[in-house]
């Protein structure tokens, strides 16, 4: 069956610290992966998203991932995280377009 | 251009009652997905509606039924309420069937006593 793995539930840094928040999934064939933010207080927004070419995507706020196909992961990374990153962060998967799958999240705290 | 938007934003329900949540898509959009979100969990997909008709559904029990209106909104009907149903209910639109890109609501707060 389909699954999303984020391995860190919990992520604490101080402001300018470098992030990498893992996901890895589990299923063959085509795939869009995507990384959705929910900021304190607000619904759902799309991150970034891959679908093919690249496997360096750019998106906002200066957040990419990388789509390693050969270990099924597609993390997320942030070179220097600021107090506004907060947030709690999920990672999804669409395969064949079916329906999309969500890890359980990881909620990141920036501290000032 | 309004986006995704859910009401009610809260709900107090009993075990055993029944219960309608709705959901209008984003503007333009024609598909829309339900999904739970349990405390300190990820989104669970419930089912998606796609020109009025179910699609897609995730495991959830026949309790968790829904409508696609002509219009395109929708309604999430959950009939005898657990307390394992307490939960934020998402809806989520896009413009194709395939999920390309979701806009999220802000969801229903439902609390089963």
């Amino acid at each position: 069956a389909q699954s999303v793995s984020q391995h860190n539930h919990h992520v604490i840094l101080s402001e300018a610290a470098s992030l990498e928040l893992g996901c890895n999934y589990s299923y063959g064939g085509t795939v869009n992966l995507f990384w959705y933010v929910q900021y304190p207080g607000q619904h759902l927004q799309l991150l970034l998203k891959y679908f093919s070419g690249d496997p360096l995507v750019k998106g906002i706020k200066g957040f990419e991932a990388e789509f390693i196909k050969s270990k099924f992961s597609f993390n997320l990374r942030k070179p220097s995280v600021q107090w506004s990153d907060t947030a709690e962060y999920f990672c999804a998967v669409n395969a064949n377009n079916n329906d999309m799958r969500f890890g359980a999240g990881t909620r990141l705290t920036v501290k000032p | 251009d309004a986006g995704v938007t859910q009401s009610p934003t809260h709900l107090i329900k009993t075990r055993g009652q029944q219960v309608t949540l709705r959901c209008s898509p984003k503007s333009g959009h024609d598909t829309v997905s339900w999904y739970q979100q349990a405390l300190g969990q990820g989104p669970q997909f419930i089912f998606q509606y796609y020109e009025e008709e179910e699609r897609q559904r995730g495991n959830f029990p026949d309790r968790f039924s829904g409508h696609q209106f002509p219009n395109y909104s929708s309604e999430l009907n959950v009939n005898a309420l657990l307390l394992g149903d307490s939960a934020l209910y998402l809806c989520a639109s896009s413009g194709t069937a395939n999920n390309e890109k979701l806009f999220f609501g802000s969801g229903t707060q439902l609390s089963v006593l």
